[in-house]
């Protein structure tokens, strides 16, 4: 079965500074994988997704995040934050295969330092 | 574009009542799910569907319906609500697994049960 797990409830960086939020998954195959974005009171936006070939991939809004098979993992990163990056964010994991579902992550909340 | 449309976007219930939640897409997305989310619990997977005409449980099934007896719309049904599913409410769809696969949201639907 698919799961995922952020282990970063809340991060709190100073505003230029670089982020990094954690992301593992588990699934037996290749996964697809997510990061959303959701601003408070708001819906969720994608940020990035990969699907196959390039392990690195770019986002929108300067984000990247880079798949590493070996550890599960899939890490967001940002080498510089900027205020408007306060939000909670959402890892994701779907299933190449039919009948697949998109599970997340209990999400990391992003505070920005002044 | 209207993409994927929840209605209603608040609703107040007293225990017992019963409502249904109505998920709207115009992308002729095949996948469609329900999620509720909850504070320091990320969003879990409460139905889904691969297709017109058919459903599956999620990881938290248990007090809820869904019907997709249209492709377009995905029905969330709340039988006899409880205070426990006082919760706000994403609808979501995609197209099948592939490299276009995302997952679009609605807005949600912040749901009160007292």
């Amino acid at each position: 079965a698919q799961s995922v797990t952020q282990p970063d409830i809340h991060i709190t960086v100073s505003e230029g500074a670089s982020l990094e939020l954690r992301c593992n998954y588990s699934y037996g195959a290749t996964p697809y994988l997510f990061w959303y974005v959701q601003s408070p009171g708001q819906g969720l936006q994608l940020l990035l997704k990969y699907f196959s070939g390039d392990t690195l991939v770019q986002g929108i809004k300067g984000f990247e995040a880079e798949f590493k098979r070996s550890q599960s993992s899939f890490n967001l990163r940002k080498p510089s934050v900027h205020w408007s990056d306060a939000a909670e964010y959402f890892c994701a994991v779907g299933a190449h295969s039919s009948a697949s579902k998109i599970i997340f992550g209990s999400g990391t909340r992003l505070s920005i330092r002044p | 574009n209207a993409g994927v449309t929840q209605t209603p976007k608040f609703r107040v219930l007293k225990t017992g009542q019963s409502m249904t939640l109505l998920c709207a897409q115009d992308m002729n997305h095949e996948y469609m799910y329900w999620y509720r989310q909850d504070p320091g619990m990320g969003l879990r997977l409460i139905h889904y569907s691969v297709g017109e005409g058919t459903t599956a449980k999620g990881e938290v099934p248990d007090g809820y319906n869904v019907s997709r007896l249209k492709k377009q719309n995905f029905l969330l049904g709340l039988e006899s609500a409880a205070p426990s599913q006082t919760s706000v409410y994403f609808c979501a769809s995609s197209p099948i697994p592939g490299q276009n696969t995302e997952a679009f949201f609605g807005q949600g639907t912040r749901l009160t049960v007292v």
